[in-house]
This record gives structure tokens, C-alpha cells and sequence, in this order.
């Protein structure tokens, strides 16, 4: 069966104290891993895509890399703005998008 | 430039209740998708709209429905409402074949049923 797991549930950094979310996903024929942020009570806010092992994208503090079975969304001297819920997820089958529960971080001045 | 629309932004339906929720794609989108996002839980796919047909479906019972309009805009309808539908329902939008950018989700809409 299709499927996205995200780690950790939630995570709480330090201002500046740089750390990695985990998306482990179990697909075949990966067409695309997606990252979004989410805010409370707002919709998925686009970040990445990615599309074939070794690739990576930055975008100012964030990075995503993508290996075979994971991806890891690497954040850089985190700030308080960048609180907010994480989500990847990946085309599967006839489902445009099948999401990982989400990674809640919570960035502490 | 807009993105994606979505109307109301909250309610609250009784029990047994239906409910119809909006959706404006997103400027040259054609295809729009519906989620259903309970609290603390990823979004769940509901159904894919194209062409004015619904192209795919996820594992939701039949008392989902949806339109989609010539000019692109979405409707969901659910009927018979219970109270597990309580959650937030997202509209995205994308080109049929989706690109690099993948979707544009609109800020949903929260639902609460009591």
C-alpha cells in the first residue's frame, strides 16, 4: 500500500538551532515528492518539488533533499516565522496527493 | 493575480444537515481537487474534477458529491452530515497535467457539525 510517514510529530527548536524533518515514502514509480508548509487554519502553502534521487532545492532557510525511500526538508538557523506545520506528499495511484500527517515545528526566540 | 478561492470560510451544520462549499480555481487552472483535513491529520483526497466529470475518487462514501462548472469553479456537496465530517475542507487547483508547481490549495473551509 501507498504511503507517506513523516518524523517527528512536532519538534521545537531554538532560534538559529538548525535540525531535519524525516518523509519516508513507499510508492512505485515516484512521480514527484511535494513539500508544503501549512499554517493554522490555512491551506498547504507549496515549497518544493522534487523528482529523482540526489536532487535538492533551497529555498532561504530550507533545503529539501531526496534520496530512493526518504526525503529530508533541512532547516538552517531557524527563525520564529518559520513555525508552522510541514507536509509532504506524493501522486500514488489514481490520488492526485496522498500526505504524510505533517511535521508541527515550533521555533523558540 | 488570485488564487485559489474558497466560500464560506467556517460554518456549522447540524447533524443530518447538507452542506455545499465553493471553490474558485486558481487563474488558469483547469482541474480542482477536494481534501478533507481533520484536525492534526494530513489532507485526504475526496475527488479530482476535470472537463466538468469527476476524473478520480478517494475512498469517501457516496454522500460526497461534486460539480465542477464551465468556467472552471468547483461545488462539494455532502449530504446527511455527521459529525465526524467536522474538519477543514481544501479545494486545489492545477493544470490537468500538473508541472513542477503542482497544486494551489485555496485556505479552506472550516466545518462543524453539532
Amino acid at each position: 500500500e501507498d504511503q507517506v510517514t513523516q518524523s517527528p510529530e512536532a519538534l521545537r527548536l531554538q532560534e538559529g538551532e538548525s535540525s531535519s524533518l524525516n518523509c519516508s515514502y513507499t510508492v512505485s514509480g515516484l512521480r514527484g515528492l511535494f513539500w508544503y508548509r501549512q499554517d493554522p487554519g490555512k491551506g498547504p502553502e507549496f515549497l518544493f518539488t522534487l523528482y529523482s534521487a540526489g536532487e535538492e532545492k533551497e529555498k532561504e532557510r530550507l533545503k529539501a533533499t531526496l534520496t530512493k525511500k526518504e526525503s529530508f526538508l533541512h532547516i538552517t538557523a531557524p527563525k520564529p516565522e518559520d513555525s508552522a506545520t510541514y507536509l509532504c506528499a506524493v501522486p500514488a495511484g489514481n490520488t492526485p496527493l496522498v500526505f504524510g500527517k505533517g511535521t508541527r515545528l515550533s521555533v523558540i526566540a | 493575480d488570485a488564487g485559489v478561492t474558497q466560500s464560506p470560510t467556517h460554518l456549522i451544520k447540524t447533524r443530518g444537515q447538507q452542506v455545499t462549499l465553493r471553490c474558485s480555481p486558481k487563474s488558469g487552472h483547469d482541474t480542482v481537487s477536494w481534501y478533507q483535513q481533520a484536525l492534526g491529520q494530513g489532507p485526504q483526497f475526496i475527488f479530482q474534477y476535470y472537463e466538468e466529470e469527476e476524473r478520480q475518487r478517494g475512498n469517501f462514501p457516496d454522500r460526497f458529491s461534486g460539480h465542477q462548472f464551465p468556467n472552471y469553479s468547483s461545488e462539494l456537496n455532502v449530504n446527511a452530515l455527521l459529525l465526524g465530517d467536522s474538519a477543514l475542507y481544501l479545494c486545489a487547483s492545477s493544470p490537468w497535467v500538473t508541472g513542477e508547481y503542482g497544486y494551489t490549495f485555496g485556505s479552506g473551509t472550516r466545518l462543524t457539525v453539532v
